[in-house]
């Protein structure tokens, strides 16, 4: 079975521009995580879907962040624009249906901002 | 602010012998806690966990306290492997899906 996957690996842009981060999770799980992890600190969650519906942004930093699920399956993130704060590694997770189901990272996608 | 934090940013052992984790937390809500390992190039991968009514939960060479009191909880890697040279987070969450991650321990078993 297919673990968590994450697309792209790398990406380096200039501030002010945009990207977007894609998660695949594993097949079959509601529930989505976005976390991300700065110059070698603590991994600090973002935010949480349940199948399409967010239930919980309480981590996404500021406006600039957009998460989607559509049709719950994917998830993207854009950083729009983007600051060089914003530099760091963006891992996604899922899981099954309780709160104590194991999350399954996917391998992450490391931001660079010039 | 951080409520969840690994004061050894990196521990080195040798091969053979104990590696011991330390691990504080500040949220008293926090009632479920993890480890997960962390490769290079990698995400997180989970180890071990153990819910709040627990004081110690064993799984082969892994075995992870808690001491509620203190708001402490160690992992104890016997023997110690040079394949267990990897990152290690705590992790701990308040009844639900967020999880509150600690900074980590690097740690290095040397043949």
């Amino acid at each position: 079975e297919a673990g968590v996957t994450q697309f792209p690996s790398h990406s380096v842009i200039e501030k002010g521009q945009t990207v977007t981060l894609r998660c695949d999770p594993i097949s079959g799980h509601d529930n989505l995580y976005w976390y991300r992890r700065v110059m070698g600190k603590e991994i600090k969650f973002l935010l949480h879907f349940v199948k399409e519906s967010k239930q919980d942004e309480s981590g996404m930093p500021n406006n600039r962040f957009l998460a989607e699920r559509t049709g719950g399956t994917y998830s993207t993130l854009k950083v729009q624009p983007a600051e060089l704060e914003d530099s760091g590694v963006y891992f996604c997770a899922s899981s099954q249906g309780r709160h104590t189901d194991t999350q399954y990272f996917g391998p992450g996608t490391r931001l660079t901002v010039l | 602010d951080q409520q969840v934090k690994q004061n050894s940013p990196s521990l080195s052992v040798q091969e053979g012998r104990i590696s011991i984790l330390n691990c504080d937390y500040t949220n008293s809500m926090f009632d479920y806690f993890l480890w997960y390992k962390k490769y290079p190039a990698e995400g997180p991968t989970f180890l071990i966990s153990i819910s709040s009514i627990k004081d110690k939960n064993e799984d082969g060479r892994f075995t992870v306290f808690l001491n509620k009191s203190a708001k402490h909880l160690s992992l104890h890697i016997v023997p110690s492997q040079p394949g267990d040279s990897a990152v290690y987070f705590c992790a701990a969450s308040p009844n639900d899906y967020k999880l509150s991650f600690g900074a980590g321990t690097t740690v290095t078993v040397r043949a």
